[in-house]
């Protein structure tokens, strides 16, 4: 089956800065990469996500690259706010309603 | 329009006790996940319904988990008996078609 691990557990940044997180997937048969933001008592909300046909898709201040060759994708986000604060989770699966198989997840915390 | 509706939001409940969990999903939405989010790890699938039928079970506990779809619209998960390791948030999500999927804001069960 799939699996995918996703890096760095936590990650910590100033307003303003950039975060980056990044996965890894074993299945060369996944085509779909969601990106999940999950906020404190709330279920996972999808931010944005990425086909195996598209290397790269952007949105306002959040963009994901996809490598398929090396099975990895990231998530990018620029000029962070507070607000950005959460944990962000990425999944892969073979569609978008397919089973997705998630990473472990990454807390970030931007600091005023 | 109304997200994936969920209730309880949070459940206490002493061990061997019995527990149901209660998910509306989004209007249309002919597919449903039911998912297990571990502290501090990404939700993992329960069972997926496509309208009333279980089309993906082979992750649900079955001695004591059940789950029922009538009329392929809302949907219940049973826990009986409960146990202290079935601590932990309760996802439904929703989907149609090929689009994404929608998470509820989930149940949070403790089992003392």
């Amino acid at each position: 089956g799939e699996n995918v691990e996703q890096h760095p557990s936590t990650l910590s940044v100033q307003e303003g800065d950039s975060a980056v997180i990044k996965c890894t997937y074993s299945d060369s048969a996944s085509n779909y990469f969601p990106w999940y933001k999950q906020e404190l008592g709330k279920g996972p909300q999808l931010i944005i996500d990425i086909r195996s046909n598209v290397g790269e898709k952007k949105d306002q201040r959040i963009a994901v690259t996809l490598n398929k060759t090396a099975k990895h994708f990231s998530l990018h986000i620029t000029e962070t706010q507070p607000e950005d604060s959460a944990v962000y989770f990425c999944a892969a699966s073979r569609s978008p309603s397919y089973i997705p198989t998630f990473g472990r997840g990454t807390s970030l915390i931007v600091h005023p | 329009e109304a997200g994936v509706v969920q209730s309880p939001r949070y459940k206490i409940i002493e061990k061997k006790q019995p527990v149901a969990f209660w998910c509306n999903p989004i209007s249309g939405h002919n597919t449903l996940y039911w998912y297990l989010q571990n502290l501090g790890q990404g939700p993992e699938l329960l069972i997926r319904y496509e309208n009333e039928e279980a089309v993906d079970d082979s992750q649900l506990p079955k001695d004591r988990f059940s789950a029922e779809r009538l009329k392929g619209v809302d949907s219940t998960l049973k826990i009986q008996p409960a146990e202290l390791g079935d601590s932990a948030v309760y996802l439904c999500a929703s989907s149609s078609g090929q689009d994404e999927q929608y998470f509820g804001p989930g149940t949070r069960l403790t089992v003392t």
